[in-house]
């Protein structure tokens, strides 16, 4: 079956603008979590959606938000961008958000200049 | 509030060597402990868990809750085996909120 996918891939924005990243879950997966990644911080945890409903939050201001549609895609957002932002932005899906069923994607590396 | 901590950013060895990859954790209750693994230009993946005991391309972990440790060993390393790793902790909910240590660097030279 076809893994995670994320789009885009790579995105460049500037301070203070905003960013939608996307997820497709595997087929069948009902829960999405998102990870940052950064090399001072290593993989934080953002937060997780399970059946179209936020289940878990990490530890992140408000700018941080995110959705998930009814097909169990996921999309997160970024307002007013900042340097600190730059970061591999990871999804994960798995089939009821069991931590150990996570299958993650590649990867959008968002850089905030 | 719950903590995974690698202290190596960086382990090199040379091929045949034992490995080891520290991890120590810092939670209340009674969390479950993975290893993840990830590749050069590969995804982030599960390399083995405390619960399921397994022992994965020859590597093994043992949860130790008295030092509240999760060694990753491995008695012979190979090339193959060069990958950046990923202790992470998760509740006992068992829900997607893994925390991660920030990573150990293995180098396996031939």
């Amino acid at each position: 079956k076809a893994g995670v996918t994320q789009t885009p891939r790579y995105l460049i924005k500037t301070r203070g603008q905003q960013v939608t990243l996307s997820c497709s879950p595997i087929s069948g997966h009902r829960s999405v979590s998102w990870y940052q990644q950064t090399p001072g911080q290593g993989l934080q945890f953002l937060f997780e959606y399970f059946s179209e409903t936020q289940r878990n939050k990490g530890n992140f201001p408000g700018r941080f938000s995110g959705r998930q549609f009814s097909n169990s895609r996921s999309e997160m957002n970024v307002s007013t961008l900042e340097l600190g932002d730059s970061a591999l932005y990871l999804c994960a899906s798995s089939l009821d958000g069991e931590a150990y069923e996570q299958y993650f994607g590649p990867g959008t590396r968002l850089t905030v200049t | 509030a719950q903590r995974v901590t690698q202290p190596e950013k960086l382990l090199s060895v040379f091929k045949g060597a034992p490995v080891e990859l520290k991890c120590n954790y810092s939670y209340s209750g009674s969390p479950e402990l993975f290893w993840y693994v990830q590749y050069s230009r590969q995804r982030l993946q599960l390399l083995l868990r405390h619960i399921s005991r397994e022992s994965i391309k020859g590597f093994t972990a043992d949860l130790n809750k008295g030092e509240t440790s999760f060694h990753l060993k491995k008695p012979f390393a190979q090339e193959e085996d060069s990958a950046m790793y990923y202790c992470a902790l998760s509740g006992s909910s068992g829900y997607s909120t893994l925390t991660f240590g920030k990573g150990t660097m293995l180098l396996v030279s031939p």
